[in-house]
């Protein structure tokens, strides 16, 4: 089974600047044949069911922010939140769909300073 | 647009069995890959079990493998999960999920891209 590991657990960020959660995989998550990376990042606030922001490591989904940024390849991703704003404070949580058993990290839950 | 409603959570006991159904609407259901995903009281997103769009393959987290089964019927646009011997460590919110990319344009795999709103389950004697 794939585990999927972020960091930090929390970070606490000042309105206007940027955040970055980190995830790692332990194998990796790209399709040789179309070298897609079977990552994504979900955004989940208390009473909501969680919105996909960004698949493929890097494909923002429609309608999300550009202050949202997916990066990274193979085991080592990145999700940058630029410009923060108060309504970014949620836990985020990266997943991975490379293997049928699919796996989330453990959230990284972002607040405000 | 794409609805997922979820129903059939409640209060169960230890031991006992459940069955959870999600309605759908707005897009075709037959040739999207489903999923339940779960969230336990203040711990993090899990998931739970998946179904491929014409229901030949299925697949489960260790932690429920055995004791629940998902399906599916394509003629209702309905995805279920049957839950069986359930224990307190099941108390959770059950998501339904849908696919972001259908079976005619997917290569290898899709994510995770819709979800219901949710139905709470609680294991509790």
């Amino acid at each position: 089974d794939i585990v999927m590991t972020q960091s930090p657990d929390s970070l606490a960020v000042s309105l206007g600047e940027t955040a970055t959660i980190n995830c790692k995989s332990s194998q990796s998550v790209v399709y040789s044949s179309n070298n897609k990376n079977y990552l994504a990042w979900y955004q989940h606030k208390p009473g909501q069911p969680p919105k996909l922001l960004i698949y493929w490591a890097s494909t923002r989904e429609s309608g999300v922010p550009d202050r949202f940024i997916g990066s990274g390849s193979g085991t080592d991703f990145t999700l940058t939140i630029s410009s923060l704003q108060a309504e970014d404070v949620a836990v985020y949580y990266c997943h991975q769909s490379y293997s049928s058993l699919y796996s989330f990290g453990q959230g990284t839950k972002l607040e405000i300073k | 647009q794409v609805q997922l409603v979820e129903s059939g959570g409640g209060v169960v006991q230890p031991g006992g069995s459940l069955r959870l159904s999600c309605s759908t609407s707005g897009f075709i259901f037959s040739i999207f890959g489903m999923h339940w995903v779960r969230q336990a009281p203040g711990k993090g997103l899990e998931w739970v079990a998946s179904i491929r769009y014409d229901g030949s393959n299925k697949y489960y987290a260790d932690s429920v493998k055995g004791r629940f089964t998902i399906s599916r019927d394509n003629s209702a646009n309905t995805l279920s999960l049957h839950m069986n011997s359930l224990r307190a460590e099941d108390t959770a919110v059950y998501y339904c999920a849908r696919d972001l990319e259908d079976i005619v344009v997917m290569v290898y795999a899709s994510t995770i891209a819709f979800w219901g709103q949710g139905t709470l389950v609680t294991v509790s004697s």
